[in-house]
């Protein structure tokens, strides 16, 4: 079955410091990738996605994805976080089908000042 | 802005209720879905609807029904409101087409039912 696997549950780093969020998808054809962001009391709100083309996209609030198909990876990066970087972060996969997204569980993200 | 709204933030009802959740759109998307959100469980897919008045099974329609009259609104219904539905429901709609093309999510209904 397709599916779409966040490793890690809970993360927490410290103000300033680098993020790297893992990602793993199982469909085997071209994916298409999305990460979201869902912050305390907010709604969904897209980062990024990758259809195809520069496998090293760029989102918005600083963040980046680097798709690497020999891996079946899509990991969100952000050089510097900030603590209103602090949120819930979901990996999400097409799979070729506009009717239906295949999402992750969820990393929750918490930022130490 | 594509703008999905979502007719109440939060919802208490009872038990045995009929619960009605709507959901609007503004952007003439085709494509529109429910989802229940729980902690540990992530986003599950209830039904979506990729044209007015068709329908389509998610992940876990029991217990739901929906309605798509109109092509912006998308509307989900607890028949007989239990204490397991108590969850967070989130509608989002998409584009069709080619390609693929992201969902665009309204703030979501906290619905208790006690």
């Amino acid at each position: 079955a397709q599916s779409v696997t966040q490793p890690d549950i809970h993360i927490t780093v410290s103000e300033g410091a680098s993020l790297e969020l893992r990602c793993n998808y199982s469909y085997g054809a071209t994916p298409y990738l999305f990460w979201y962001v869902q912050s305390p009391g907010q709604g969904l709100q897209l980062l990024l996605k990758y259809f195809s083309g520069d496998t090293l996209v760029q989102g918005i609030k600083g963040f980046e994805a680097e798709f690497k198909r020999s891996q079946s990876s899509f990991n969100l990066r952000k050089p510097s976080v900030h603590w209103s970087d602090a949120a819930e972060y979901f990996c999400v996969n097409n799979a070729g089908n506009n009717r239906k997204l295949i999402w992750g569980l969820g990393t929750s993200l918490a930022v130490n000042p | 802005d594509v703008k999905v709204t979502q007719s109440s933030r939060y919802l208490v009802k009872r038990t045995g209720e009929k619960v009605f959740l709507e959901c609007v759109q503004d952007m003439d998307h085709e494509n529109m879905f429910w989802y229940r959100q729980d902690p540990g469980l992530g986003l599950r897919l209830i039904y979506f609807s990729y044209d007015v008045k068709m329908k389509e099974k998610g992940d876990i329609p029991e217990g739901y029904s929906v309605s798509r009259e109109k092509k912006e609104r998308f509307s989900l219904i607890l028949e007989s409101a239990s204490t397991n539905q108590t969850s967070m429901y989130l509608c989002a709609s998409s584009s069709s087409g080619q390609g693929a093309y992201e969902q665009y999510f309204g703030p979501g209904t906290r619905l208790t039912v006690t």
